[in-house]
Parts: C-alpha cells; structure tokens; sequence
C-alpha cells in the first residue's frame, strides 16, 4: 500500500523555468492539498481540492496552479519559478470530514537558483 | 497572524523522562486538534487527536491534554524513547463554516537522549 506518492524527490530549477509536481494516493480519498515547508514555518497550505473537481486557494497560492486530474491525482504548478520557491513540498490527502487526519508524502525538495 | 502557536522550536529530554510539547491556539472556533511526528527526509505522520469535547485523549506512551478556556493543548510522551526524536506538529482544524482543513503550528523538535 503506497498511501501517498510524490515525484519527483528532489528539483534544481533556474529563475523562470517551469514544472509539475506529481501527487497521486491511493486511498480513494476525497480531499488532497498541497503545503509547503519552510524552516522556522511550520507546514503551509498552497492549495487544496476538496473533492474531484473542485480546487481553493490556501494561505500562500501566488506563484502557484493546480490540477485535480481525477480522484487519485493532484498536481501543483509552478510557471515561473522564483527563489523564494525554493521550498520542500508535501502533498496530503484525507478522507474529509471532521477531524480526518492528513496522510502525506514524502515531500519534493526543490531548489530554484 | 499565527492561530496555532508553538512557542517552543526544541525541547531536549533523558530517555526514560517526559518529554511535554505544548501548543496554544488563539481561534476559539477550533474543535478539533492533531499532533503529526515528522522525521527528516519523511513527510509528516498523524500521532493523536482530540475533539473538544474531551480533555484527554491516550495511546500508548502518547497522552494529549486540552484545556479549552486557556485554548492550550500539550502532548505528553511517557516514558521518552531515542526513536521519539523528531519534529512535532500541532494542527487545529474547525473555525468559521467548520472547516475541516487544519492549520499547522510551526513545530517543535524533540531530542531525546539516550
């Protein structure tokens, strides 16, 4: 059971330069998110979609698209990428409902010189 | 503006002591609260929870302890192991139209020495 599955692990990319994070679960579940991790930041929410065919915004989504392809995958976009991008990137999903814990992946660091 | 705050960024602790991580909310709408454990190079895992109906939820060596009018919650890890080194997250989810979307404190990094 592979819960939660990110790729790629690891991204150097230039200012400017374009890509795709990959997000797929198998869990069948409803809700997934994109979060980012800083040092000293603690997790912040990018985007989430709440079920298929639904997205919101987060707290931080400037710099940001997203994609719910179907109920397994969710992917996040970045067009223009920044330094102040360079971040490690978790994605999440949960049953929703109240008080569903959060399953995540393993995270994609990416760096943007 | 921070609504989940832990103010502690380390806590260092003996094996076999306590080890206590504290964390304060400031939205009173918050009903429902996490802990996750992060190791590095992982992604966070869920640990505990505990709806506010309660004031103390136990698993194991892991209790977690809510005090509603002091909007503070801590989690009590007991006896502490080397294996329990890692990051600490507190998560509250609930405030207005009930989201079940948590916000994250910006954790807490336990080192237990063995």
């Amino acid at each position: 059971n592979a819960g939660v599955t990110q790729t790629p692990k690891f991204q150097v990319l230039k200012t400017g330069q374009s890509m795709t994070l990959q997000c797929a679960q198998d869990m069948n579940h409803n809700s997934m998110y994109w979060y980012r991790q800083d040092p000293g930041m603690g997790l912040r929410l990018i985007y989430y979609s709440a079920s298929e065919g639904t997205t919101d915004k987060g707290e931080v989504p400037n710099g940001y698209n997203v994609s719910r392809l179907n109920k397994r995958e969710f992917s996040l976009r970045l067009e223009s990428a920044a330094p102040s991008q360079t971040s490690v990137y978790f994605c999440a999903s949960s049953a929703r409902g109240f008080g569903s814990p959060l399953h995540f992946g393993n995270g994609t660091r990416l760096t943007v010189t | 503006d921070q609504q989940v705050k832990q103010n502690s960024p380390s806590l260092s602790v003996q094996e076999g002591r306590i080890s206590i991580l504290n964390c304060d909310y400031t939205n009173s709408m918050f009903d429902y609260f996490l802990w996750y454990k992060k190791y590095p190079a992982e992604g966070p895992t869920f640990l505990i929870s505990i709806s506010s109906i309660k004031d103390k939820n136990e698993d194991g060596r892991f209790t977690v302890f809510l005090n509603k009018s002091a909007k503070h919650l801590s989690l009590h890890i007991v006896p502490s192991q080397p294996g329990d080194s890692a990051v600490y997250f507190c998560a509250a989810s609930g405030g207005s139209g009930g989201s079940y979307i948590p916000t994250f404190g910006r954790g807490t990094s336990l080192i237990v020495h063995p």
